[in-house]
């Protein structure tokens, strides 16, 4: 069965460093989303991406994240210079575009930022 | 997109029923019922969705009330896997929109 990977599982990083978080959609999908979890708290959406531009963003998503599809395969989520409430889970998500309802959700990436 | 309420925590024991009710009551003649969960720090994974019709697939059933105030999620053989938080959300369907995920359900299957 398909699934959403994500790479790195775990990424430690320091204050102000700059960190991508790499996600390989569904092959057929075309909607894809990136969202995060805090430590305890609820799921949080932050952006969604079609025909490579973002669709819609969060309040949480500013100026220091971006995000990309480099290479047709690929989905990027970048944090410029990374601050400590940062630290959580980042989920990516993919959906088909007739059925955008349902989305695959990878596994995540835990970023610690120290 | 309509809000849910969902009980905070269920207790289920392990091959029984477990019935996961949500109240919608604002919910819009366009706006679908979904159903997601997430085992412990892993990502969402879909569950079942539906309109006003109930709906079964090879995970859950889901019961939509008439009025379509509220549903309720049926798994009908709970196993030890299925512990998770069970998160109800309402939103249009049909596009490639933004889940709004609350606090959803923590169930705790025992053996």
């Amino acid at each position: 069965e398909p699934e959403v990977t994500q790479t790195p599982s775990h990424q430690v990083t320091q204050m102000g460093q700059e960190v991508i978080l790499r996600c390989v959609p569904i092959s057929n999908h075309l909607y894809f989303y990136w969202y995060r979890q805090i430590l305890g708290q609820k799921v949080e959406f932050l952006v969604s991406f079609y025909n490579n531009e973002i669709s819609e963003k969060s309040e949480i998503f500013d100026d220091q994240f971006s995000v990309e599809r480099p290479d047709g395969s690929n989905f990027t989520l970048k944090i410029r210079s990374t601050k400590l409430e940062d630290s959580a889970m980042y989920f990516c998500a993919s959906s088909e575009t007739r059925h955008g309802e349902t989305q695959y959700f990878g596994p995540g990436t835990r970023l610690l930022v120290l | 997109d309509a809000k849910t309420t969902q009980p905070t925590s269920m207790d289920c024991a392990e091959g029984r029923a477990a019935n996961l009710p949500c109240n919608h009551s604002t919910i819009s003649g366009n706006e679908y019922v979904y159903w997601y969960r997430q085992i412990h720090s892993q990502g969402p994974q879909y569950i079942i969705h539906g309109l006003k019709n109930n709906e079964t697939n090879e995970m859950a059933s889901l019961i939509i009330t008439e009025d379509r105030k509220s549903s309720t999620l049926i798994l009908p053989h709970a196993t030890l896997r299925d512990t998770a938080v069970y998160y109800c959300i309402v939103r249009v369907g049909d596009q490639g929109g933004k889940l709004i995920f609350g606090q959803g359900t923590e169930l705790s299957v025992k053996p």
